[in-house]
């Protein structure tokens, strides 16, 4: 079965500092996609960035980046000079390509809080 | 603003009553997504429409139903309501089928079943 663990609830920063969102994931599917959103408070899901399990770069976005270790079968996000604007619930999530076709699976959420 | 469209804003009904959420996707956009996201069970996949066809179901209960039509859009059914079926349904859509391929999520539609 697919699972995603996000080990943090709640994270601080502060503020044009760097910051590492944790998540580990597990799924017997040999080719998957791993994804994070954005939801801030005012509840809208917002795509940050996406890794192939095959893609041989970690993937990078602005001032995000996925820290993608497969072994370890670990996707952690890393925001970069964090603004007061990051303060939002992170997700993680996971769609197998294979044997879990599109099914779409999220871990628990981190929520982050970016201090002045 | 992601494009995406869902009516109403909000819902509030009472249990045992049946509603229906309307989504429509990004223009150019095939896939359609339902998601619901809960305290207690957080964010789940619920089932995905490309091109009008069903193409996978997560954990939608029997009770609900959507279809996407020839327009694109789609509506997700919710019958037989029951206090636990409040939620934030979002519907997400995206350009083709690929995992790679960005979901992009709607505003969502906030039920409340009392």
């Amino acid at each position: 079965a697919q699972k995603i663990t996000q080990t943090q609830p709640g994270m601080f920063v502060q503020e044009k500092e760097a910051v590492t969102l944790d998540c580990t994931y597990d799924t017997s599917d040999p080719s998957y996609g791993l994804f994070w959103y954005k939801q801030p408070s005012s509840g809208e899901m917002i795509f940050l960035i996406y890794q192939g399990s095959y893609d041989q770069q970690n993937a990078t976005e602005g001032r995000y980046s996925l820290n993608f270790q497969k072994a370890r079968k670990s996707a952690n996000l890393v925001i970069s000079a964090s603004q007061l604007g990051d303060s939002a619930m992170y997700f993680c999530a996971m769609r197998g390509m294979e044997t879990s076709y599109d099914k779409v699976i999220f871990g628990p959420g981190t929520s982050l809080s970016v201090i002045p | 603003d992601s494009g995406v469209t869902q009516t109403p804003k909000h819902l509030i009904t009472a249990t045992g009553q049946r509603v229906t959420l309307r989504c429509s996707p990004r223009s150019g956009d095939l896939s359609v997504y339902w998601y619901q996201q809960s305290l207690d069970q957080g964010l789940q996949f619920l089932i995905q429409y490309y091109n009008g066809e069903e193409r996978a179901k997560g954990n939608i209960l029997e009770r609900f139903s959507a279809q996407q039509f020839p327009d694109l859009h789609s509506e997700l059914n919710l019958s037989s309501l029951e206090l636990g079926d409040s939620a934030l349904y979002f519907c997400a859509s995206s350009v083709g089928l690929a995992a790679y391929n960005e979901q992009f999520f709607g505003p969502g539609t906030r039920l409340t079943v009392l």
